[in-house]
């Protein structure tokens, strides 16, 4: 079937305004990952949903950064007020379960442009 | 806490030349790890993954990483590299839920 896709591909947007980035991930895939990745920079853990448990959003830099999933489905991760160093590229990442065998499947990413 | 660290930010080698990029991670017990590779323009893909068993694992485009517990390393290698291998390469650990990613190493080859 389909990997991870994500959109849009590319966002560029003003300062201060928000922004709403999708995910798509494997069907069945019951665990999904956001991260980001700055320019030159390794990933950077966000938020990570698995089933219908509570999220774990440890890595979520400030207040302004949010996600939703339904249920086993798509996930939207949302950034208010935008400011300059939110500047990268989010990835998306699913994985069949949470165990620690699983594999994750990454998408091609949203590069987000904060003018 | 958890922790991948890679020594080198950047490594040039010419085609055909031999191949290590180091990793060394920090977890109470024996993680879940992994090599991924970011090629330019395109996402990450998993080159191979060790969770036990054999310390030696073999993975795609002709790639293999031991896994040292006494050095808690697990480093790539490639005997013979080819240009199409150019690329950023992450070493990752995974001891909980979460994944950790190193910071990565830049893959330059000459011809």
């Amino acid at each position: 079937g389909a990997g991870v896709s994500q959109s849009p591909s590319n966002k560029v947007t003003e300062k201060g305004k928000d922004v709403e980035l999708r995910c798509d991930p494997i069907s069945g895939h019951t665990a999904l990952y956001w991260y980001r990745q700055r320019l030159g920079q390794g990933l950077e853990f966000l938020i990570y949903f698995q089933g219908n448990s509570a999220p774990d959003k440890s890595g979520l830099p400030s207040d302004r950064f949010s996600a939703e999933r339904t249920g086993e489905s798509v996930s939207t991760l949302t950034i208010q007020r935008t400011q300059q160093e939110d500047s990268a590229v989010y990835l998306c990442a699913s994985s069949l379960l949470a165990g620690g065998t699983d594999t994750q499947y990454f998408g091609p990413g949203t590069r987000l442009t904060v003018l | 806490a958890q922790s991948v660290t890679q020594p080198d930010i950047h490594i040039t080698v010419s085609e055909g030349a031999s191949l290590e990029l180091r990793c060394n991670y920090s977890y109470g017990a024996t993680p879940y790890l992994f090599w991924y590779v970011q090629s330019p323009g395109q996402g990450l893909q998993l080159l191979l993954k060790y969770f036990s068993g054999d310390t030696l694992v073999q993975g795609i485009k002709g790639f293999e990483a031991e896994f040292k517990r006494s050095q808690s390393s697990f480093n790539l290698r490639k005997p013979s590299v080819h240009w199409s291998d150019a690329a950023e390469y992450f070493c990752v650990s995974k001891g909980g839920q979460n994944f950790v990613f190193g910071p990565g190493t830049r893959l330059s080859v000459l011809p």
